[in-house]
């Protein structure tokens, strides 16, 4: 199998806070995991590609500063989004690949659904 | 730039009428194109990979086939639970796996 996880599945959180959601690949080593942002009735939109042990790339438009990726080990990869303001409200969901086999395919997580007040 | 356009946006069927989706692409180079279904409030979950034209695969009631310019996806005898949204997305040689993803179609099946 390829099952991603992501945690938590929902969360609200005031203006001006932090938060962070967490991807982890449960039954495969991933060498590189990507976080997108899908708006109401829209596709997905790729923020970031991390690769384990190096910085993020982040796709043009994303704030770096914003939107801390940290892949700290081959089946962890985690999201901060810092000082959440409302426009930051969205599904935000992850993928990964994984380090051996078929690493074109991308296996995605159940998403996480980030609503600030 | 990868684009990638899916038609319909929306597309409606009776339970057994057979139908298909398309995906038009345009890349620099392709190393692969990949079908998801996405139901409302999850991750899409992936159907099938192809990488060259005259390319295959099936499951179950979906086949998806390729050629160099489009891909589509082929329903048949539909059913409720086939009800989602399919995605379509294309990853370019040299693009360190990125995805770039249609907008979907959004399939309803009806009893």
């Amino acid at each position: 199998g390829a099952v991603v996880s992501q945690h938590p599945s929902r969360v609200i959180c005031k203006s001006g806070t932090s938060v962070k959601i967490e991807c982890r690949s449960l039954d495969f080593q991933a060498t590189t995991m990507f976080w997108y942002r899908q708006f109401p009735k829209q596709s997905l939109m790729l923020m970031a590609t991390s690769n384990e042990g190096s910085k993020a790339t982040y796709e043009q438009g994303v704030e770096k500063d914003k939107f801390l990726i940290n892949h700290a080990s081959l089946t962890l990869s985690t999201l901060t989004v810092t000082s959440a303001h409302p426009e930051d409200s969205s599904f935000y969901i992850c993928s990964a690949s994984k380090a051996s086999g078929s690493r074109y395919e991308q296996y995605f997580g159940p998403g996480t659904r980030l609503t600030v007040t | 730039e990868d684009q990638v356009t899916q038609s319909p946006e929306a597309l409606r069927l009776q339970e057994g009428e057979s139908s298909s989706l398309n995906c038009s692409y345009t890349v620099s180079g392709l190393r692969g194109l990949f079908w998801y279904r996405q139901d409302p409030g999850k991750g899409p979950e992936f159907l099938f990979t192809l990488y060259s034209a005259g390319e295959e695969k099936e499951k179950e009631r979906l086949k998806a086939t390729l050629t160099k310019k489009e891909s589509f996806l082929h329903i048949t005898a539909p059913k409720p639970e086939d009800s989602a949204t399919y995605l379509c997305a294309v990853q370019a040689r040299g693009s360190n796996y990125k995805l770039t993803f249609g907008k979907g179609t959004l399939l309803t099946v009806n009893p």
